[in-house]
């Protein structure tokens, strides 16, 4: 089965500064999709960013970006100039017929 | 990015009694819909997938007689809670898809279940 492991429950930055949230998964699959999700207060789900397995570029939204790194099943999520906005929960996914979460990064920012 | 519409995004309701949540794809028409439940400071948690006519498939653990779960058109998904009990409290929370490349989960405002 599928797995998403996010191993840092809570994460602070300071405000403008970068920050990387760390995701690996593990799959048998090669054709699947991977995203990170936003949580606010709100609790609406954000989609932050999204990147095909078969795509070897790096996605980029913005300030966010990603580093896949297809063969050691590793999708981090770089945030640079954090903005006071970018607190959140932070979520990780993992796509194939059906989505599967990681357990999340709480992002503080720090003014 | 297309619009999906969860209702009630509150409910209180008493034990033993059942309650329904709507998801609605409002701009699109959803192959598939998944419904999660979300424990506090905890992730989504899938609980089945809904493709519209036909049955839902459930995730080990989630009783399907508790849980039941509806697909009637492509655009209305619902769940059911049945006898509830103050254990189902959550946040319940649906997402919408079109099963073509590139596409994300496009999400409910989720629904928070209070039993007492």
């Amino acid at each position: 089965a599928q797995t998403v492991t996010q191993s840092q429950p809570e994460m602070s930055v300071q405000e403008a500064e970068t920050v990387t949230l760390s995701c690996t998964y593990d799959t048998s699959e090669s054709d699947y999709y991977l995203f990170w999700y936003k949580q606010p207060p709100s609790r609406q789900m954000i989609l932050v960013i999204r990147q095909e397995a078969y795509k070897q570029q790096n996605a980029t939204e913005n300030r966010f970006s990603v580093n896949f790194q297809k063969a050691a099943k590793s999708f981090s999520l770089k945030i640079s100039d954090s903005q006071l906005g970018d607190a959140a929960m932070y979520f990780c996914a993992y796509k194939d017929d059906k989505i599967i979460f990681g357990k999340g990064t709480r992002l503080h920012i720090l003014p | 990015g297309a619009v999906v519409s969860q209702h009630p995004s509150r409910v209180i309701c008493k034990s033993g009694t059942s309650v329904k949540i709507e998801c609605r794809s409002l701009d699109f028409q959803a192959t598939t819909m998944f419904w999660y439940r979300q424990f506090p400071k905890k992730s989504l948690m899938l609980m089945a997938t809904s493709n519209e006519g036909s049955k839902a498939t459930y995730e080990q653990g989630v009783e399907k007689d508790k849980f039941l779960i509806n697909h009637a058109s492509l655009t209305l998904s619902t769940l059911t809670v049945t006898s509830a009990h103050p254990e189902d409290s959550s946040f319940y929370i649906c997402s919408a898809h079109i099963w073509t490349a590139n596409t994300e989960a496009f999400f409910g405002q989720g629904t928070r279940l209070t039993v007492v």
